[in-house]
């Protein structure tokens, strides 16, 4: 089945410092991966829309300069969170599709998400 | 942004019971999906119903939709301690975007 690996799992990083998380598929190509951001005890919101190749597409109220995402490749996609501050910190989850997948009836895969603690 | 809410916010049945979530949205949809996600991990996707669709099942899930009403419900027969998780509807419209429900917290007691 199709696979998509997120990491890290946990990152704690200084107040001002950049990081980057990554979302691999793993056995399928994804031409479309999305980025949530979950706060604890609270749903996901999506914050952008990642197509290979071509600038992410962010929603509402979600700052592009803060949040860089790169979709240079069909398996790869990147958030880096930049200058974060504590507010910042929050579960970021990554979700893939893969249309034969979807074809057949089942959901995006999500990435096991990573967990930014800014200190 | 949040495409709609789900009732109960939380739910705590016994083991054996049956839980019946609710899922509401607002705009038109491709497919709507139910997820599953136990305490600070990934989502786990259950179920997957078409536009078109109806009802589906799997093993012990039960998905409904009913499209006019832009709505959907998960019943999970015969419910385990094992069940006990935050469960959340997604719809997926136009653009491929997936937009989550509330979630509901489900407990299963022993």
């Amino acid at each position: 089945g199709a696979v998509v690996s997120q990491h890290p799992s946990w990152v704690i990083c200084k107040s001002g410092t950049s990081v980057k998380i990554e979302c691999r598929s793993l056995d399928f190509q994804a031409t479309t991966m999305f980025w949530y951001r979950q706060f604890p005890k609270q749903s996901l919101m999506l914050m952008a829309t990642s197509n290979e190749g071509s600038k992410a597409t962010y929603e509402q109220g979600v700052e592009k300069d803060k949040f860089l995402i790169n979709h240079a490749s069909l398996t790869l996609s990147t958030l880096t969170v930049t200058s974060a501050h504590p507010e910042d910190s929050s579960f970021y989850i990554c979700s893939a599709r893969d249309p034969d997948r979807e074809s057949i009836g089942y959901g995006y895969t999500f990435g096991s998400g990573t967990r930014l603690t800014v200190v | 942004s949040q495409q709609g809410e789900e009732d109960p916010q939380a739910l705590s049945i016994q083991e054996g019971e049956n839980a019946t979530m609710n899922c509401s949205y607002k705009t038109s949809i491709n497919n709507l999906q139910w997820y599953r996600q136990n305490s600070g991990r990934g989502l786990v996707h259950l179920i997957l119903i078409r536009s078109n669709e109806r009802e589906k099942h799997s093993g012990r899930l039960r998905v409904t939709l009913d499209t006019s009403k832009k709505s959907s419900s998960l019943l999970i027969t015969a419910s385990r301690a094992a069940d006990t998780a935050s469960y959340f509807c997604a719809t997926t419209g136009g653009g491929f975007k997936t937009i989550f429900g509330a979630g509901t917290r489900l407990f299963v007691k022993a």
